[in-house]
């Protein structure tokens, strides 16, 4: 069974400052990888979807990259603002409709 | 904007009644799914669908059915609702088998 990880639960940092999220997963025979964000109370948002051949991916301050052979996905989002608190989740899918989803990290920028 | 609303978007009911949630969606997209979001569970898949009438269990679907009459509605029944049934549930929809998956606003069930 695929077990997707996401480390660290919580993190805050100052505005400006660049955000490194992290996703780990332990079956590498992946299709896919996509990084949400969610804000309380909300659905999801889709951020990024990587297929398995690519090694990044990226939109607007948003970076993705996935290294299949290491079970890792990292997630960099330049410059950080308030508006970018929230929660983020990566999910993997492996060859077929599933996505596994990891807990999510919930980011806080602070003004 | 993937078009897909949830109704209701919040349900207080009691154990033993039967519950409905819909999702619809107006892109007429194939691919349809309903996840329920617990606490130290994360999101984890009920059932999903691929195509009118064509529906399958994900890994928690005891005391869930669904229906697929229509392309643009997806029909999540709790034929009778217990207390671990209280969550919130989401659809979502994807154009190819393994695509992009886009997600409808939720339903926070409680179940009394």
């Amino acid at each position: 069974k695929q077990e997707v990880t996401q480390i660290p639960a919580a993190l805050s940092v100052p505005e400006g400052e660049n955000l490194v999220l992290n996703c780990s997963f332990t079956d590498s025979a992946i299709y896919n990888l996509q990084w949400f964000r969610q804000d309380p109370g909300k659905g999801l948002t889709s951020l990024l979807l990587i297929q398995s051949s690519q090694r990044e991916q990226t939109s607007g301050r948003l970076n993705a990259s996935l290294d299949k052979s290491s079970g890792r996905s990292t997630l960099y989002i330049a410059a950080s603002q308030p508006g970018d608190s929230a929660t983020y989740l990566c999910a993997v899918r492996v060859g077929d409709y599933k996505l596994s989803f990891g807990a999510g990290t919930t980011v806080t920028v602070r003004a | 904007d993937a078009g897909i609303t949830q109704s209701p978007r919040h349900k207080v009911t009691e154990t033993g009644t039967p519950v409905t949630l819909r999702c619809h969606q107006t892109e007429n997209h194939r691919y349809m799914y309903w996840y329920r979001q617990d606490p130290g569970h994360g999101l984890r898949l009920i059932h999903y669908s691929y195509g009118v009438k064509d529906t399958d269990k994900g890994e928690v679907s005891d005391g869930y059915s669904v229906s697929r009459s229509k392309t643009e509605d997806f029909l999540l029944t709790l034929e009778s609702a217990t207390s671990s049934q209280t969550s919130v549930y989401f659809c979502a929809i994807s154009v190819e088998e393994a695509g992009e998956q886009y997600f409808g606003p939720g339903t926070r069930l409680t179940v009394t």
